[in-house]
């Protein structure tokens, strides 16, 4: 089955630690996303990618960096200069950046700092 | 900048009764208008969309015209279903000088009760 996959699905880390979502996508798309949520504030872009090699920084990249060294890989880290870092994260891909074509979703991953 | 507005929730009907979600967009360009869904500890999937004007999207019985006049993309269904629970983002992408992003408004929660 295609899709996206992202693990965990629940994430504990003291603060003060960095810590990496996986993101895997199956679909063959060349773009990708990693969205925060928080409650009551809808999704927020942290960081997108077009093309392997390549990402730019969404609204709120302060505090994470990524990395698209391979297609189907978007691997977010949470680094310590992260203020607030426990929310819900999730992974999306598209076909390609441009156009109006559908964002497809992975489950997401719910990271808590202790 | 972009901005979606979405009417706060949550909403709470029976079930077969009529529900409407409101949503209300500023863009600088010509979006494109989306309606996902979030089922309980999932991530997001497209429920539907419309790409211009007086376009109608829909999906599974739900339904939202896109209204330039009144920069508006309602949601609304006939007769919902306990299945219909869940949160609702509306979402806007601007096809030209807005980057590949998704502008998310901040979800509605809806209940359906029997």
């Amino acid at each position: 089955d295609g899709g996206i996959t992202q693990s965990p699905k629940y994430l504990f880390r003291k603060e003060g630690q960095n810590v990496t979502l996986s993101c895997e996508q199956n679909l063959n798309h060349d773009a990708m996303y990693w969205y925060r949520q928080d409650p009551g504030q809808g999704l927020r872009l942290i960081y997108y990618s077009q093309i392997v090699n390549d990402f730019q920084k969404g609204d709120i990249a302060e505090g994470y960096s990524v990395s698209r060294e391979k297609k189907e890989s978007f691997p977010l880290t949470v680094t310590s200069a992260q203020k607030n870092p426990t929310a819900f994260y999730l992974c999306a891909s598209s076909i390609y950046g441009g156009g109006d074509n559908e964002q497809f979703f992975g489950p997401g991953t719910r990271l808590t700092v202790l | 900048g972009n901005s979606v507005t979405q009417m706060e929730g949550p909403v709470t009907l029976s079930e077969e009764a009529f529900l409407t979600i409101n949503c209300t967009y500023t863009a600088t360009g010509y979006p494109s208008l989306f309606w996902y869904v979030q089922y309980p500890g999932e991530g997001l999937q497209l429920l539907l969309k419309a790409t211009k004007a007086d376009d109608k999207g829909s999906n599974k019985g739900f339904e939202a015209t896109y209204r330039k006049e009144t920069t508006s993309f309602h949601l609304e269904k006939g007769s919902v279903q306990v299945s219909d629970s869940a949160v609702y983002f509306c979402a806007l992408k601007e096809l030209t000088g807005g980057g590949n992003k998704l502008t998310f408004g901040t979800g509605t929660q809806l209940k359906v009760e029997l």
